[in-house]
């Protein structure tokens, strides 16, 4: 199977929340993260968690992991049209590779 | 700052050929890394420079493919001969050394390169 598993499409509406979730299957990953590819442009890395961390918070972003289930989820607060994206989640091992999901195209919608 | 950039954007090429993609990381990161989206897969990791050094070279598919980073500033890439199954988009990537312990890493934009 897949290292990093991440469902492929996710449409809301503008002003919902949106979930985007993510399974991992590497235990000893240091770090998580999150990041978005806006079209024709670069990763830009969003956020990130700490292994021993349960919850992060950062303005509209909430990230949860769940280390048990190797489970990783990023929630957007009150979505907007320019969340419109594609994310990836990521896992770190080791000392800098990232291994990566397919990315979840999320469309937001007026 | 500039960011890192990559040349050309797209690339449409025949198999057989060869093509050099290059990248110019931001100016101070020791690391720097290439990654491969093929269309509708995961981004794979494909190696990792330390200064000039290859740290790890793991990723790479297998010896059509060469890297360089000569000097320990900007990198290529080269594919010889291209096949079908090396199209996607190819990433760069370049980090600090000694820096946060998060190390974000920084990508580029992508070249898109389509092998016919």
């Amino acid at each position: 199977g897949e290292d990093v598993e991440q469902s492929l499409f996710l449409s809301v509406r503008e002003g919902d929340s949106s979930v985007i979730n993510c399974t991992y299957t590497d235990s000893s990953s240091t770090y998580l993260y999150w990041y978005k590819q806006e079209p024709g442009a670069g990763l830009q890395l969003l956020t990130y968690i700490f292994s021993n961390m349960d919850m992060k918070q950062d303005q509209r972003l909430t990230v949860l992991l769940n280390k048990k289930d190797k489970h990783l989820s990023l929630r957007i607060a009150d979505t907007q049209t320019g969340d419109s994206a594609i994310y990836f989640c990521a896992e770190r091992r080791g000392y800098s590779t990232l291994t990566f999901g397919k990315g979840t195209m999320l469309l937001v919608s007026p | 700052e500039a960011g890192v950039t990559q040349f050309p954007s797209h690339s449409v090429i025949e198999k057989g050929q060869t093509v050099t993609l290059r990248c110019d990381p931001i100016s101070g990161h020791d690391n720097l890394y290439w990654y491969r989206r093929v269309m509708g897969k995961e981004i794979k990791f494909l190696l990792h420079f330390v200064k000039e050094s290859k740290q790890d070279e793991s990723g790479m598919p297998n010896n059509r493919f060469l890297a360089e980073r000569t000097g320990g500033t900007y990198s290529t890439l080269k594919v010889q001969p291209a096949e079908l199954e090396d199209s996607g988009v190819y990433f760069c990537a370049s980090s600090q050394s000694g820096g946060a312990i998060v190390n974000e890493q920084y990508f580029g934009p992508g070249t898109r390169l389509t092998v016919t």
